[in-house]
């Protein structure tokens, strides 16, 4: 079956920490990998996303993450947060094949304390 | 430009009435997404539309949940006879293309139902 699961659910850190949210995904075939970030009060939006290429993917605010195919994973870092970064952070995955829905994993709400 | 817009932002109702959501795509998007999250749940696949293709509905979760695409751009999703698990927020996000680095799907704010 295809899922995408994250590990952590809340996490909490305090301003410089790094941070490593885990992302590992259930899928046939070749897949296309999305982080994606909820703001406080805010729409879905992109972090970053991986197609093909480089498995290691830079995305916006200083996020990156790294696709490791015989691990079926797709870690999100940052080394240093800010309180800004507080938000909702979703992994999703969709097949690089006709399949485009995206399947989601359920979240990890961080929470960056000042 | 603009983003993907959905209306109502919110809409409260009652079981068993019917509601439409509706959704704007960013234009020139030739595909459409319809999703929902729910509490505790994450985020569900429920109909995907592609150019003149058809729909993939297979993410719908009963024939009460139903939706069209009008023009290659707005799209309706309409549920009927609520019930109080329908409440959820309803995502719609659109995406330029569906091959390669057009498939970024880009999401609209949402619609929250609450079905009393």
């Amino acid at each position: 079956a295809q899922s995408v699961s994250q590990h952590n659910h809340h996490v909490i850190l305090s301003e410089a920490a790094s941070l490593e949210l885990g992302c590992n995904y259930s899928y046939g075939g070749t897949v296309n990998l999305f982080w994606y970030v909820q703001y406080p009060g805010q729409h879905l939006q992109l972090l970053l996303k991986y197609f093909s290429g480089d498995p290691l993917v830079k995305g916006i605010k200083g996020f990156e993450a790294e696709f490791i195919k015989s691990k079926f994973s797709f870690n999100l870092r940052k080394p240093s947060v800010q309180w800004s970064d507080t938000a909702e952070y979703f992994c999703a995955v969709n097949g690089a094949g006709n399949n485009r829905k995206l399947i989601w994993g359920l979240g990890t709400s961080l929470a960056v304390n000042p | 430009g603009a983003g993907v817009s959905q209306s109502p932002s919110n809409k409260v109702t009652e079981k068993g009435k019917d509601v439409e959501l509706r959704c704007d795509p960013i234009s020139g998007h030739t595909a459409l997404y319809w999703y929902r999250q729910s509490l505790g749940q994450g985020l569900e696949f429920l109909i995907y539309f592609q150019g003149n293709s058809a729909p993939d509905k297979s993410g719908l979760p009963s024939d009460r949940f139903s939706a069209e695409r009008t023009g290659g751009s707005v799209s309706t999703l309409t549920i009927q006879r609520t019930q109080q698990e329908d409440s959820a927020v309803y995502l719609c996000a659109s995406s330029l293309g569906s091959s390669g680095k057009q498939e970024t799907q880009y999401f609209g704010p949402g619609t929250r139902l609450l079905v009393l």
